[in-house]
């Protein structure tokens, strides 16, 4: 079945730095990759929505300059958090649709960051 | 726009009982697909079932079911003799058929007790 493998699944930074979150899809091509952010006891929140090749569409609300997503190929994306501080702790999840998944979501198994 | 509801924040059952997850969705489209996943504590989601806005049938898979009614917007999951393991946090999501986002439910969070 279809895997989207996330890493890396924790990763604990300093406050001004910059963490890089990797999200691949190993056994098909994503066309459209989702990143969501978690906060303790809560739901997911879709941060942002790319497609291969082009500029990530942000939802409201969503700094853009501080979460920067590549979507260079077919099989990758990545989310930077540029400068992250501490109230971007949290659990981020990709997620990952492609054609030869019937268009299904498959999810990558998260990335708890805390800055410290 | 598409919103899901999730009434039930928390439940709690002794193992065996039987429990049902609610789930009412809201959208526009004649055209769209639900969702369930369950997340235990290590965070992934695992995906459950999605269902098409044409096909009203409840399904069933061992102890599970789910039971979609268009005329209530609902999409209710019923865990038959719940067991420690189903002890998660299960979302109910919703996309419409004309955009990819997924949206989910703020989730239930279900504990079994031995």
């Amino acid at each position: 079945g279809a895997v989207v493998s996330q890493h890396p699944s924790r990763v604990i930074c300093k406050s001004g730095t910059s963490v890089k979150i990797e999200c691949r899809s190993l056994d098909f091509q994503a066309t459209t990759m989702f990143w969501y952010r978690q906060f303790p006891k809560q739901s997911l929140m879709l941060m942002a929505t790319s497609n291969e090749g082009s500029k990530a569409t942000y939802e409201q609300g969503v700094e853009k300059d501080k979460f920067l997503i590549n979507h260079a190929s077919l099989t990758l994306s990545t989310l930077t958090v540029t400068s992250a501080h501490p109230e971007d702790s949290s659990f981020y999840i990709c997620s990952a649709r492609g054609i030869n998944t019937n268009y299904g979501y498959t999810f990558g198994s998260g990335t708890r960051l805390t800055v410290v | 726009a598409q919103k899901v509801t999730q009434a039930q924040t928390e439940i709690s059952v002794v193992e065996k009982e039987d429990v049902t997850l609610d789930c009412v969705y809201e959208t526009r489209d004649t055209t769209y697909y639900l969702f369930w996943y369950k997340q235990p504590p290590s965070g992934e989601l695992v995906f459950l079932i999605r269902r098409n806005s044409f096909d009203e049938q409840n399904e069933i898979s061992g102890r599970y079911s789910w039971n979609f009614q268009k005329s209530t917007s609902s999409f209710n999951f019923t865990i038959t003799a719940s067991q420690v393991v189903d002890s998660a946090v299960y979302f109910c999501a919703l996309s419409e058929g004309g955009s990819e986002k997924l949206v989910f439910g703020k989730g239930t969070k279900l504990t079994v007790n031995p």
